[in-house]
């Protein structure tokens, strides 16, 4: 697609239920991340795809959360046992370049998750 | 964790005025990136400064690194309304923190009001 596409926009849940974030790259960009942001701060790094694979899962916070990219084009977030601590956007972005001197990234709109 | 610090947390301005938003960090980078995000949800990719570059400038932003300070600026010049929106900066760390791809890590950025 033309941009990165984030559905849905706005999740609200309660505490304990399973919860599933969608994020559409750009077409052709083999590079997916998975950003996690809390009101008033920067993104925080969860998750990075190259292809189908995680290549770097460091930023995940937990074993509750968990990501696919099963074509290596659309991706899911998962969050079991939501928390409301998990309340937050969650950004997705691509890049066609991940290399370090060159990795530009573009963002989807953000879902952002209400635990209550 | 977060690598980069944003100075001011706000900056509240009048139309015409120059706005100037700075960046330091802690460990040497790759490369550092400026980020827009308005309302909260997606971010816009600005500029991004090497760190054998010492300006660069893309119509009415400029950016400055001064890598013996680790510390970034971002000036816009003649800032209009639209320009109202949160500015991030983010790092490459230099050899990619031991990475294979250029991990992005944002600071927490800088809310701008520019006032009509």
């Amino acid at each position: 697609g033309a941009g990165v596409s984030q559905t849905p926009s706005n999740k609200v849940t309660e505490k304990g239920k399973y919860v599933e974030l969608r994020c559409d790259p750009i077409s052709g960009h083999t590079a997916l991340y998975w950003y996690r942001q809390s009101l008033g701060q920067g993104p925080e790094f969860l998750i990075y795809f190259q292809g189908t694979g995680a290549a770097d899962d460091s930023g995940l916070p937990n074993d509750r959360f968990f990501a696919v990219r099963p074509e290596g084009s659309v991706s899911t977030l998962k969050i079991q046992r939501t928390e409301r601590g998990d309340s937050a956007v969650y950004l997705c972005a691509s890049s066609l370049d991940p290399s370090p001197g060159a990795n530009v990234l573009t963002f989807g709109a953000g879902s952002r998750l209400t635990v209550l | 964790s977060q690598q980069g610090e944003e100075d001011p947390q706000a900056l509240s301005i009048q139309e015409g005025e120059n706005a100037t938003m700075n960046c330091s960090y802690k460990t040497s980078i790759n490369n550092l990136q400026w980020y827009r995000q308005n309302s909260g949800r997606g971010l816009v990719h600005l500029i991004l400064i090497r760190s054998n570059e010492r300006e660069k400038h893309s119509g009415r932003l400029r950016v400055t690194l001064d890598t013996s300070k680790k510390s970034s600026s971002l000036l816009i010049t003649a800032s209009r309304a639209a320009d109202t929106a949160s500015y991030f900066c983010a790092t490459v760390l230099a050899n990619a923190g031991g990475t294979s791809y250029g991990k992005l890590t944002f600071g927490q950025g800088t809310i701008l009001t520019v006032h009509p």
